[in-house]
């Protein structure tokens, strides 16, 4: 079993639609989660950064962390064309470790 | 804030030959720089961790005299990948961590360097 698993998609919705993306892990002792957009050809552009069970907020983007569960979330609010790309979560154990683990990468199209 | 560049973009070198990659932070000071490498469809898999003044520290099964790193400054990282082959072929991403950042964890990527090795 891998330490992240997220689902590759690709996943398809019309412009406005609500998006969830998940990860699940294996390793309880991940504390520190995040989540990057990367488009095709490019580096990934961090978007959210969470340590703790709950919610996050930063405009159409709301982080979700259920660390009893080992399950995180990304949902965006208002979905645009320019939000298409590949969504890849992250997460470390923290605890001056750096080694981010990621996800595959769920691939995002925003249809007009 | 926290911009990472990379240069080249895009290199195709032939087999045999060897490529150096430059990260660097723009508008901070990075401590700490990694290096990814991400296959098509693939997730990022780090290669090494370097500190600025340090021997890099190599993830298992990366070979440390063909991947060379070298963090000679607090804004620059490079990446020298020595007697390329095709299968060293690959999207190749570093990134930083900012000097101060404390006790948080997250990373600044770079847009990345295609190689290409014929």
């Amino acid at each position: 079993q891998k330490e992240v698993e997220q689902d590759p998609g690709p996943l398809s919705v019309p412009e406005g639609a609500i998006v969830s993306l998940n990860c699940t892990y294996s390793n309880s002792a991940f504390q520190y989660f995040m989540w990057y957009r990367q488009y095709s050809r490019k580096g990934p552009e961090l978007l959210m950064y969470t340590y703790s069970s709950g919610n996050k907020e930063d405009g159409r983007f709301t982080a979700q962390v259920d660390k009893s569960s080992k399950y995180i979330s990304l949902f965006i609010r208002d979905s645009q064309p320019s939000d298409s790309a590949t969504y890849l979560c992250a997460m470390t154990e923290g605890a001056g470790s750096y080694q981010l683990t990621f996800g595959k990468g769920t691939k995002l199209s925003v249809i007009p | 804030g926290a911009v990472v560049s990379q240069h080249p973009s895009w290199v195709i070198c032939k087999s045999g030959t060897s490529v150096k990659i430059e990260c660097r932070s723009l508008d901070f000071q990075a401590t700490t720089m990694f290096w990814y490498r991400q296959f098509p469809k693939q997730s990022l898999m780090l290669m090494a961790t370097s500190n600025e003044g340090s021997k890099a520290t190599y993830e298992q099964g990366v070979e440390k005299d063909k991947f060379l790193i070298n963090h000679a400054s607090l804004t620059l990282s490079t990446l020298t990948v020595t007697s390329a082959h095709p299968e060293d072929s690959s999207f190749y991403i570093c990134s930083a961590r900012e000097r101060g950042q404390g006790i948080t964890y997250e990373q600044y990527f770079g847009p990345g360097t295609r190689l290409t090795v014929t």
